[in-house]
């Protein structure tokens, strides 16, 4: 079956502008979670939604960055303002359910470069 | 502050070597400790997991081996090939009411020919 797809899979943007990641988790997931990626480093925590609700969203950096996921399926990572700095990869996971017993399957990121 | 440590940040093998991957950590709640890999322009996939209630868990030629009274776990693969060049990342989850991973730094791994 498939797996998780993140669109685009490339982003270029300048400065200040907005801009929006697509996350298409795996059929029947209902946690999702959004990590970021930077170069040479792990992924780090972002938000994680069980069903519709963002049940944490603790490493959110700031408020310009926001995600939603209306239907409980796929999501959206919105970034306003865009930095320099939040050029990296933005990963997303999903897995079947909640808990740590759950594997989570990765997407194969979106690389976001801000000029 | 990091939450999971890694060593080292690079590693090369010859083939049919052993590759051994170091992860340490000081959170006494997390109950769940995962071995992603990596490969270029790839998002982590899943190579192998370990709950703290055993001391070792082995899958084909990766190995986990953890201490939990250290609050150390460390990945061995046996017979190292070409095709496991990639990053290795060690994470681990279970801290009270959040399920998302904490991942190390990373450990890239060429294996030479």
């Amino acid at each position: 079956g498939a797996g998780v797809s993140q669109t685009p899979s490339n982003k270029v943007t300048e400065k200040g502008k907005y801009v929006e990641l697509r996350c298409d988790p795996i059929s029947g997931h209902t946690a999702l979670y959004w990590y970021r990626q930077s170069l040479g480093q792990g992924p780090e925590f972002l938000i994680y939604f069980q069903g519709t609700g963002a049940a944490d969203d603790s490493g959110l950096p700031n408020d310009r960055f926001f995600a939603v996921r209306p239907e409980g399926s796929v999501s959206t990572l919105k970034i306003q303002r865009t930095e320099r700095g939040d050029s990296a990869v933005y990963l997303c996971a999903s897995s079947l359910s909640s808990g740590t017993k759950e594997t989570q399957y990765f997407g194969p990121g979106t690389r976001l470069l801000v000029l | 502050q990091q939450q999971v440590k890694q060593s080292p940040q690079s590693l090369i093998v010859q083939k049919g070597g052993i590759s051994i991957i170091n992860c340490a950590y000081e959170n006494t709640a997390f109950d769940y400790f995962p071995w992603y890999q990596q490969f270029p322009g790839k998002g982590p996939a899943l190579l192998i997991a370990i709950r703290p209630d055993v001391s070792e868990k082995k899958e084909g030629r990766f190995t986990i081996s953890f201490n939990k009274s250290a609050k150390q776990f460390s990945l061995h693969i046996m017979d190292s090939q070409p095709g496991d060049s990639a990053t290795y990342f060690c994470a681990a989850s279970g801290t009270t009411g959040a399920n998302n991973l904490f991942f190390g730094t990373g450990t890239r791994l060429t294996v030479i020919p």
